[in-house]
């Protein structure tokens, strides 16, 4: 198994720019959720989904959209991307929810100029 | 938003030496889960504790979870430089929901 993928591994936008980090994971999981890590504050939940056709916002939804048609794959949309975006974004997944262990990828540096 | 509070940020020590590190909150976690981060990497998971009360070890790493689990620690005995890395706890909410809360977390450094 792959266990969970993200590309790409880096991405320099420019302000204003939109993109599309795409998120897999190969082990059948329902719960798949976003998260940004800037220094000293962790990890902060984007939008997380229970399952495929259901999301809903985290703790820093603005500036992001996702969907989630299949179970496999949770796509997140920058719709116009701003400096403040500038993170690393790691995409996770586990079988039942938030206390489950999560299964973390290896996450996407995104510089926003 | 329940908020996860880690203490200290930073911690450099030498080799052989003991430390713990805090995880607080005013909120109630149903479980409160542990996670090493590597550089250049997404974090693994060390250990997840469910009961108020419960201590879990793991080699030199000894977890707890507060009575009222509403923290939590981790301890190492005897730190090696291969413990070095980012330490990060999270708690999942008490009223059952979906949303995971991570802590700042606390950078680690043994140096021989």
């Amino acid at each position: 198994n792959a266990g969970v993928t993200q590309t790409p591994k880096f991405q320099v936008l420019k302000t204003g720019q939109s993109m599309t980090l795409q998120c897999a994971q190969d082990m059948n999981h329902e719960y798949m959720s976003w998260y940004r890590q800037d220094p000293g504050m962790g990890l902060r939940l984007i939008h997380y989904s229970v399952g495929a056709g259901i999301t809903d916002q985290g703790e820093v939804p603005n500036g992001y959209n996702v969907s989630r048609s299949t179970t496999e794959d949770f796509p997140l949309r920058l719709l116009s991307a701003a400096p403040s975006q500038t993170s690393v974004y790691f995409c996770a997944s586990s079988q039942g929810g938030a206390g489950y262990e999560q299964y973390f990828g290896p996450g996407t540096r995104l510089t926003v100029t | 938003t329940q908020l996860l509070e880690q203490s200290p940020q930073f911690l450099s020590i030498q080799e052989g030496e003991n430390l713990t590190v805090y995880c607080n909150s005013s909120s109630v976690f149903s479980s409160l889960q542990w996670y090493r981060q590597e550089p250049g990497e997404g974090p693994v998971l060390l250990v997840t504790v469910v009961t108020g009360g419960e201590v879990k070890k793991l080699k030199r790493l000894t977890f707890q979870f507060g009575d009222a689990r509403k923290d939590s620690s981790l301890h190492i005995t005897a730190a090696q430089t291969g413990d070095t890395g980012l330490y990060l706890c999270a708690g999942a909410p008490g009223d059952a929901g979906n949303m995971l809360t991570f802590g700042g977390g606390t950078r680690l450094m043994v140096k021989p």
